[in-house]
């Protein structure tokens, strides 16, 4: 199956701080990412749709200027949690699908990222 | 809007055994339905990608089911393993808000006890 790496796959950072977490996709052309957020016992929450080359569209309630997402190549997106807060303590998932035709066929998942703030 | 439901929440079988997930939706218009696995601290593993238009897929002791009209999937595991215990997780691939999403059910916790 095609692959999508993330890195880190965990990280510690103080309060106030920006941590930026790296969305691959390694074998294949991604012109749409994924992000999303994963809470204990909970679905996981999509978060924005990062598209290559344009702005990302975030889904309802996820705030845009501490989310930044960049998508500026077919094989890489990037979110920037900014100013962070406990609060933002997650893991964090990022996805990529394959497309088959025109539509968007299967989606692949990176390893996740467990970010801590302290 | 779609929901995703997928019962039970938790299943704990003995080594060897068949067992089935649930996976059930309200909204019938998905472009198609993929089966996930989760280790604990892990990412998703694609395990069973079904498109609307088919029935079922089979890989190894797997087999997921796609009842469209009556918005149910079912995930079958033969010979049950303590390797497969993970959470399992089913989404449906949709048009919502002009965009195509994956809505998610908040999974199933497998345990395969040896």
């Amino acid at each position: 199956g095609a692959v999508v790496s993330q890195h880190p796959s965990r990280v510690i950072c103080k309060s106030g701080t920006s941590v930026k977490i790296e969305c691959r996709s390694l074998d294949f052309q991604a012109t749409t990412m994924f992000w999303y957020r994963q809470f204990p016992k909970k679905s996981l929450m999509l978060m924005a749709t990062s598209n290559e080359g344009s702005k990302a569209t975030y889904e309802q309630g996820v705030e845009k200027d501490k989310f930044l997402i960049n998508h500026a190549s077919l094989t890489l997106s990037t979110l920037t949690v900014t100013s962070a807060h406990p609060e933002d303590s997650s893991f964090y998932i990022c996805s990529a699908s394959r497309k088959h035709g025109t539509v968007n066929t299967e989606a692949f998942f990176g390893q996740g990222t467990r970010l801590t703030v302290v | 809007k779609q929901e995703v439901t997928q019962i039970p929440a938790a299943l704990s079988v003995p080594e060897g055994e068949n067992l089935v997930l649930n996976c059930s939706f309200t909204d019938s218009a998905i472009y198609n339905l993929q089966w996930f696995r989760q280790d604990p601290g892990k990412g998703l593993t694609s395990l069973l990608l079904i498109q609307s238009s088919q029935r079922e897929q089979t890989s190894g002791r797997l087999n997921a089911s796609l009842d469209k009209s009556s918005g149910r999937s079912t995930l079958y595991i033969a010979a049950s393993q303590p390797g497969d215990s993970a959470t399992y997780l089913c989404a449906v691939r949709t048009t919502q808000g002009g965009s195509e999403k994956l809505v998610f059910g908040k999974g199933t916790k497998l345990t395969v006890n040896p």
